[in-house]
């Protein structure tokens, strides 16, 4: 059972360029959601989806895009790098129940971004 | 939107001791309240939860306490060890699901002195 694969584990990009970061799960979760880690910031929400179709978005949003095709995959695009999205990105997932809310949710092994 | 406060952002015991991390939160209709533990350049990864209908959950060394009606929760550590050593996050969420999910508290770096 792989969990949460997210790629790559590491990326060095140059102002302006844009990429894209991989997050897959295998879990048949309905969430999943990208968040930023930054010193003493915790970890803040860019964006998630409630299932295939449906994505929102979280608190810094910004210059960050997101699509869900499939209940599997979420991939993050950066549009055009700045200096200020060098962080360190986590994908994660987790069933959400109407009822009783959410479960654990599961993280991937997180993509450290550099942008020159 | 919810609002999660977690105190201290570091916390310093010597081995052996107990430790303390503390949280509040602002919706009170929130039910779900995970605790993280995150290693040095690992992913975070859940320790222990607690919903609102309980008051409190142990396993191990480790305990959560929840008080409602004072909207906190705190993670407790007994007779701590080197490998407790890491960055922990507490999180909140409202039931239903409400969309934007965990919110998360800015996380406690808490060191194991020998």
């Amino acid at each position: 059972n792989a969990g949460v694969t997210q790629t790559p584990k590491f990326q060095v990009l140059k102002t302006g360029q844009s990429m894209t970061l991989q997050c897959a799960q295998d879990m048949n979760h309905e969430y999943m959601s990208w968040y930023r880690q930054d010193p003493g910031m915790g970890l803040r929400l860019i964006h998630y989806s409630v299932g295939a179709g449906i994505t929102d978005q979280g608190e810094v949003p910004n210059g960050y895009n997101v699509s869900r095709s499939t209940t599997e995959d979420f991939p993050l695009r950066l549009l055009s790098a700045a200096p200020s999205q060098t962080s360190v990105y986590f994908c994660a997932s987790s069933h959400r129940y109407p009822d009783r809310g959410f479960t654990e949710a599961f993280f991937g092994q997180g993509t450290r971004l550099t942008v020159v | 939107g919810e609002n999660v406060e977690q105190h201290p952002s570091t916390l310093s015991v010597q081995e052996g001791d107990s430790a303390v991390i503390k949280c509040t939160y602002s919706d009170s209709a929130s039910n779900y309240f995970p605790w993280y533990k995150q290693e040095l350049g690992k992913r975070p990864q859940l320790i222990i939860d607690i919903r609102s209908n309980v008051g409190e959950k142990k396993d191990q060394r480790i305990a959560v306490t929840l008080n409602k009606t004072a909207k906190h929760f705190s993670l407790h550590i007994t007779e701590t060890q080197p490998e407790d050593s890491a960055v922990y996050f507490c999180a909140a969420s409202v039931p239903g699901g409400g969309a934007d999910g965990l919110t998360f508290g800015k996380g406690t770096h808490l060191i194991i002195q020998p």
